[in-house]
């Protein structure tokens, strides 16, 4: 099993350009999630999932958003990028309580 | 609400000195607690986690937590410590309701000295 990947790993973008995070996962798990890791602040939660077809805001979701069309596969995007959402994202699984972890996405927006 | 204070940001340390990292928590539900250590540019991964039964809990790497809960504490701790050990741990509580989201500390930075 590959566990969580996330795509790409590395990604240098120019304010006002659009890009899309693809995470997937093969453990057939429900709940996903993306996060932000910033200096000092910890993981704060952008958006999730409770199942295919389905997602919800977390603690930081603007200018961003989401979709789960597939339940394997759970895709972040960002629609006009800002200096500001330079940041390590990662995204997450689980089926009950422990979650698993991608390797994450280290992304600067000049 | 529920909470995770991590009351040290950085515990430096040397090699083969024990170590504790403390974490409090706030929670009016059932409190579910674990412990994740990140290596340098890697992702997160599960150190050990507190569900229910013995309240100290083994993980890997030779670390242990206890929950305590009439202090609303889950500390973790290594008897002796190792350079490989020098990353960041985040410690979290599962949030109430139905949609398993972790609520997290803000991490302690343990740096292992030689």
């Amino acid at each position: 099993n590959a566990g969580v990947t996330q795509t790409p790993k590395f990604r240098v973008l120019k304010t006002g350009q659009s890009m899309t995070l693809l995470c997937a996962q093969d453990m057939n798990h429900e709940y996903m999630y993306w996060y932000r890791q910033d200096p000092g602040m910890g993981l704060r939660l952008i958006h999730y999932s409770v199942g295919e077809g389905t997602t919800a805001k977390g603690e930081v979701p603007d200018g961003y958003n989401v979709s789960r069309l597939k339940k394997q596969n759970f895709l972040l995007g960002l629609e006009s990028a800002a200096p500001s959402q330079t940041s390590v994202y990662f995204c997450a699984s689980s089926l009950t309580d422990e979650q698993f972890f991608g390797p994450g996405t280290r992304l600067t927006v000049l | 609400a529920q909470s995770v204070t991590q009351l040290d940001s950085q515990v430096p340390v040397f090699e083969e000195a024990p170590v504790e990292l403390r974490c409090n928590y706030s929670s009016s539900v059932s409190v579910y607690l674990f412990w994740y250590v990140q290596y340098p540019n890697q992702g997160l991964q599960l150190l050990l986690k507190y569900l229910s039964g013995s309240t100290l809990v083994k993980g890997i790497n030779g670390f242990e937590a206890e929950f305590n809960k009439s202090q609303t504490s889950f500390h973790l701790r290594k008897p002796s410590v190792h350079i490989s050990d020098t990353a960041e741990y985040f410690c979290a509580v599962l949030g109430a309701g139905n949609n398993r989201k972790l609520i997290w500390g803000l991490g302690t930075s343990l740096a292992v000295n030689p």
